[in-house]
Protein backbone atom coordinates (compact mmCIF):
# COMPACT_ATOMS: atom_id res chain seq x y z
CA UNK A 1 0.00 0.00 0.00
CA UNK A 2 0.98 3.90 -0.72
CA UNK A 3 1.92 5.80 2.10
CA UNK A 4 3.67 8.93 3.17
CA UNK A 5 5.27 9.51 6.35
CA UNK A 6 6.19 13.39 7.29
CA UNK A 7 7.33 12.96 10.54
CA UNK A 8 8.06 16.39 11.80
CA UNK A 9 4.37 17.85 12.91
CA UNK A 10 5.75 21.43 13.52
CA UNK A 11 9.28 22.99 13.00
CA UNK A 12 10.30 26.21 14.03
CA UNK A 13 13.20 28.20 12.91
CA UNK A 14 14.94 31.53 13.32
CA UNK A 15 14.74 33.96 10.43
CA UNK A 16 18.09 33.24 7.64
CA UNK A 17 18.62 29.92 9.14
CA UNK A 18 18.77 26.56 6.72
CA UNK A 19 15.83 23.87 7.21
CA UNK A 20 15.35 20.33 5.99
CA UNK A 21 11.58 18.86 6.29
CA UNK A 22 11.54 15.06 5.46
CA UNK A 23 9.00 12.86 3.47
CA UNK A 24 9.99 9.13 3.60
CA UNK A 25 6.98 7.33 0.92
CA UNK A 26 6.30 3.68 0.65
CA UNK A 27 5.52 1.98 -2.69
CA UNK A 28 5.34 -1.17 -4.40
CA UNK A 29 5.55 0.58 -8.21
CA UNK A 30 8.52 1.42 -9.90
CA UNK A 31 7.25 3.89 -11.61
CA UNK A 32 5.95 6.95 -9.41
CA UNK A 33 5.98 10.45 -9.13
CA UNK A 34 6.30 12.81 -5.94
CA UNK A 35 4.92 16.02 -5.05
CA UNK A 36 5.49 18.64 -2.61
CA UNK A 37 2.96 21.69 -1.81
CA UNK A 38 3.09 24.56 0.09
CA UNK A 39 0.41 25.33 1.91
CA UNK A 40 0.51 29.17 3.77
CA UNK A 41 -1.83 30.75 6.48
CA UNK A 42 -4.34 31.70 3.87
CA UNK A 43 -5.03 28.25 3.25
CA UNK A 44 -4.58 27.71 -0.71
CA UNK A 45 -2.20 24.58 -1.68
CA UNK A 46 0.65 25.59 -3.68
CA UNK A 47 2.08 23.29 -6.21
CA UNK A 48 5.71 23.26 -5.70
CA UNK A 49 7.76 20.14 -7.68
CA UNK A 50 6.89 17.30 -9.34
CA UNK A 51 9.75 14.10 -9.82
CA UNK A 52 9.68 11.18 -11.08
CA UNK A 53 11.04 7.89 -10.04
CA UNK A 54 13.57 7.77 -12.54
CA UNK A 55 15.23 11.15 -11.82
CA UNK A 56 16.51 11.29 -8.54
CA UNK A 57 18.93 14.64 -9.51
CA UNK A 58 18.64 17.03 -6.76
CA UNK A 59 16.85 19.97 -7.78
CA UNK A 60 17.67 23.42 -6.97
CA UNK A 61 15.11 26.35 -7.45
CA UNK A 62 16.15 29.43 -5.73
CA UNK A 63 16.32 28.64 -1.75
CA UNK A 64 14.56 25.53 -2.21
CA UNK A 65 16.27 22.09 -3.12
CA UNK A 66 15.23 18.96 -2.76
CA UNK A 67 17.01 15.29 -2.26
CA UNK A 68 15.47 12.57 -3.68
CA UNK A 69 17.02 9.26 -3.22
CA UNK A 70 15.41 6.26 -3.55
CA UNK A 71 17.63 4.23 -1.67
CA UNK A 72 15.91 5.42 1.59
CA UNK A 73 12.86 5.97 -0.44
CA UNK A 74 13.04 9.95 0.69
CA UNK A 75 12.51 13.39 -0.56
CA UNK A 76 13.59 15.71 1.22
CA UNK A 77 12.95 19.46 1.23
CA UNK A 78 15.50 22.01 2.52
CA UNK A 79 14.74 25.92 2.77
CA UNK A 80 17.98 27.41 2.45
CA UNK A 81 17.85 31.16 4.47
CA UNK A 82 14.76 30.83 5.66
CA UNK A 83 12.14 33.79 5.88
CA UNK A 84 9.07 34.41 7.49
CA UNK A 85 7.01 33.84 4.35
CA UNK A 86 8.10 30.47 4.25
CA UNK A 87 5.98 29.85 7.35
CA UNK A 88 3.58 27.43 5.84
CA UNK A 89 2.10 24.16 6.20
CA UNK A 90 4.28 21.66 3.77
CA UNK A 91 2.86 18.70 2.15
CA UNK A 92 4.81 15.77 0.62
CA UNK A 93 2.91 13.66 -2.34
CA UNK A 94 2.73 10.39 -3.87
CA UNK A 95 1.00 9.19 -7.08
CA UNK A 96 1.58 5.52 -8.50
CA UNK A 97 -0.25 3.06 -10.32
CA UNK A 98 -1.38 1.48 -7.08
CA UNK A 99 -4.63 -0.89 -6.90
CA UNK A 100 -7.03 -0.82 -9.51
CA UNK A 101 -5.56 0.93 -11.77
CA UNK A 102 -6.47 4.16 -10.57
CA UNK A 103 -3.30 6.60 -10.14
CA UNK A 104 -3.68 7.23 -6.77
CA UNK A 105 -2.21 10.42 -4.98
CA UNK A 106 -1.43 9.77 -1.22
CA UNK A 107 -0.82 12.90 1.31
CA UNK A 108 1.40 12.93 3.90
CA UNK A 109 0.19 14.77 7.31
CA UNK A 110 1.97 18.31 6.56
CA UNK A 111 4.32 19.83 8.58
CA UNK A 112 4.18 23.06 9.60
CA UNK A 113 6.84 25.43 9.56
CA UNK A 114 6.58 28.53 11.39
CA UNK A 115 9.70 30.99 10.73
CA UNK A 116 10.65 33.45 13.72
CA UNK A 117 11.77 36.77 12.59
CA UNK B 1 -8.45 35.60 -12.97
CA UNK B 2 -7.44 32.17 -10.77
CA UNK B 3 -7.34 28.67 -13.25
CA UNK B 4 -9.87 27.07 -10.41
CA UNK B 5 -12.22 28.70 -8.31
CA UNK B 6 -14.29 27.23 -5.48
CA UNK B 7 -17.26 29.02 -3.94
CA UNK B 8 -18.23 29.40 -1.10
CA UNK B 9 -14.96 29.98 0.37
CA UNK B 10 -16.45 30.09 3.83
CA UNK B 11 -19.60 28.64 5.07
CA UNK B 12 -21.52 27.92 8.47
CA UNK B 13 -24.32 25.59 8.47
CA UNK B 14 -26.52 23.37 10.86
CA UNK B 15 -26.62 19.46 10.90
CA UNK B 16 -29.38 18.43 8.30
CA UNK B 17 -29.22 20.84 5.90
CA UNK B 18 -28.25 20.13 2.25
CA UNK B 19 -25.10 21.91 1.01
CA UNK B 20 -23.74 22.25 -2.33
CA UNK B 21 -19.71 23.36 -2.74
CA UNK B 22 -18.79 24.31 -6.20
CA UNK B 23 -15.65 24.09 -8.39
CA UNK B 24 -15.18 25.90 -11.74
CA UNK B 25 -11.59 25.39 -13.59
CA UNK B 26 -10.14 27.22 -16.76
CA UNK B 27 -7.11 25.04 -17.16
CA UNK B 28 -9.22 22.97 -19.87
CA UNK B 29 -8.43 19.69 -17.52
CA UNK B 30 -10.06 16.62 -18.23
CA UNK B 31 -9.90 15.33 -14.30
CA UNK B 32 -11.74 16.75 -11.30
CA UNK B 33 -11.14 15.70 -7.78
CA UNK B 34 -12.64 17.11 -4.25
CA UNK B 35 -10.75 16.57 -1.00
CA UNK B 36 -11.31 17.31 2.60
CA UNK B 37 -8.41 18.10 4.99
CA UNK B 38 -8.69 17.80 8.60
CA UNK B 39 -6.05 18.57 11.49
CA UNK B 40 -3.41 15.95 11.31
CA UNK B 41 -5.06 14.28 8.65
CA UNK B 42 -4.00 15.63 5.46
CA UNK B 43 -5.61 15.43 2.24
CA UNK B 44 -8.52 12.51 2.23
CA UNK B 45 -10.30 11.69 -1.57
CA UNK B 46 -13.63 12.11 -1.57
CA UNK B 47 -14.96 11.76 -5.48
CA UNK B 48 -13.13 11.73 -8.57
CA UNK B 49 -13.89 12.44 -12.28
CA UNK B 50 -12.23 11.44 -15.52
CA UNK B 51 -14.73 13.23 -17.33
CA UNK B 52 -18.14 14.46 -17.67
CA UNK B 53 -19.34 10.69 -17.61
CA UNK B 54 -17.13 9.48 -15.40
CA UNK B 55 -17.02 9.45 -11.85
CA UNK B 56 -15.88 7.48 -9.14
CA UNK B 57 -15.86 7.48 -5.31
CA UNK B 58 -12.97 8.24 -3.55
CA UNK B 59 -11.78 6.66 0.10
CA UNK B 60 -14.55 8.75 2.22
CA UNK B 61 -17.77 9.35 0.30
CA UNK B 62 -20.33 8.41 2.30
CA UNK B 63 -22.47 11.07 2.87
CA UNK B 64 -21.30 13.25 -0.38
CA UNK B 65 -22.30 13.16 -3.69
CA UNK B 66 -21.18 15.24 -6.57
CA UNK B 67 -22.29 16.07 -10.34
CA UNK B 68 -20.29 16.69 -13.07
CA UNK B 69 -22.30 19.45 -15.08
CA UNK B 70 -19.26 20.04 -17.35
CA UNK B 71 -16.08 19.90 -18.20
CA UNK B 72 -15.22 22.94 -16.55
CA UNK B 73 -17.79 22.65 -13.49
CA UNK B 74 -17.79 19.76 -10.59
CA UNK B 75 -20.15 20.08 -7.64
CA UNK B 76 -19.57 18.37 -4.16
CA UNK B 77 -22.82 17.95 -2.31
CA UNK B 78 -23.66 16.84 1.41
CA UNK B 79 -27.16 16.11 1.51
CA UNK B 80 -27.95 16.31 5.09
CA UNK B 81 -24.59 17.71 7.02
CA UNK B 82 -23.37 16.61 10.16
CA UNK B 83 -20.75 18.30 12.82
CA UNK B 84 -17.89 15.80 11.52
CA UNK B 85 -17.87 16.93 8.01
CA UNK B 86 -16.57 20.44 9.20
CA UNK B 87 -13.43 20.84 7.53
CA UNK B 88 -11.33 22.19 4.77
CA UNK B 89 -12.92 21.00 1.12
CA UNK B 90 -10.33 21.89 -1.63
CA UNK B 91 -11.24 21.16 -5.82
CA UNK B 92 -8.50 19.54 -7.72
CA UNK B 93 -7.83 19.68 -11.67
CA UNK B 94 -5.62 17.69 -13.29
CA UNK B 95 -4.92 17.90 -17.37
CA UNK B 96 -5.05 13.69 -18.37
CA UNK B 97 -1.80 11.82 -17.53
CA UNK B 98 -2.51 10.20 -14.33
CA UNK B 99 1.04 11.21 -13.13
CA UNK B 100 0.28 14.90 -13.77
CA UNK B 101 0.66 17.45 -11.39
CA UNK B 102 -2.82 18.25 -9.43
CA UNK B 103 -3.56 21.86 -9.32
CA UNK B 104 -5.96 23.03 -6.48
CA UNK B 105 -8.54 25.74 -5.86
CA UNK B 106 -8.83 28.21 -3.03
CA UNK B 107 -10.50 25.85 -0.83
CA UNK B 108 -13.88 26.20 0.83
CA UNK B 109 -14.22 26.18 5.02
CA UNK B 110 -17.58 24.58 6.16
CA UNK B 111 -18.45 24.59 9.10
CA UNK B 112 -21.62 22.37 10.21
CA UNK B 113 -23.22 23.66 13.97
Amino acid sequence: AQKVTQAQTEISVVEKEDVTLDCVYETRDTTYYLFWYKQPPSGELVFLIRRNSFDEQNEISGRYSWNFQKSTSSFNFTITASQVVDSAVYFCALSDPGDGGYQKVTFGTGTKLQVIP
Amino acid sequence: DADVTQTPRNRITKTGKRIMLECSQTKGHDRMYWYRQDPGLGLRLIYYSFDVKDINKGEISDGYSVSRQAQAKFSLSLESAIPNQTALYFCATQLAGATDTQYFGPGTRLTVL
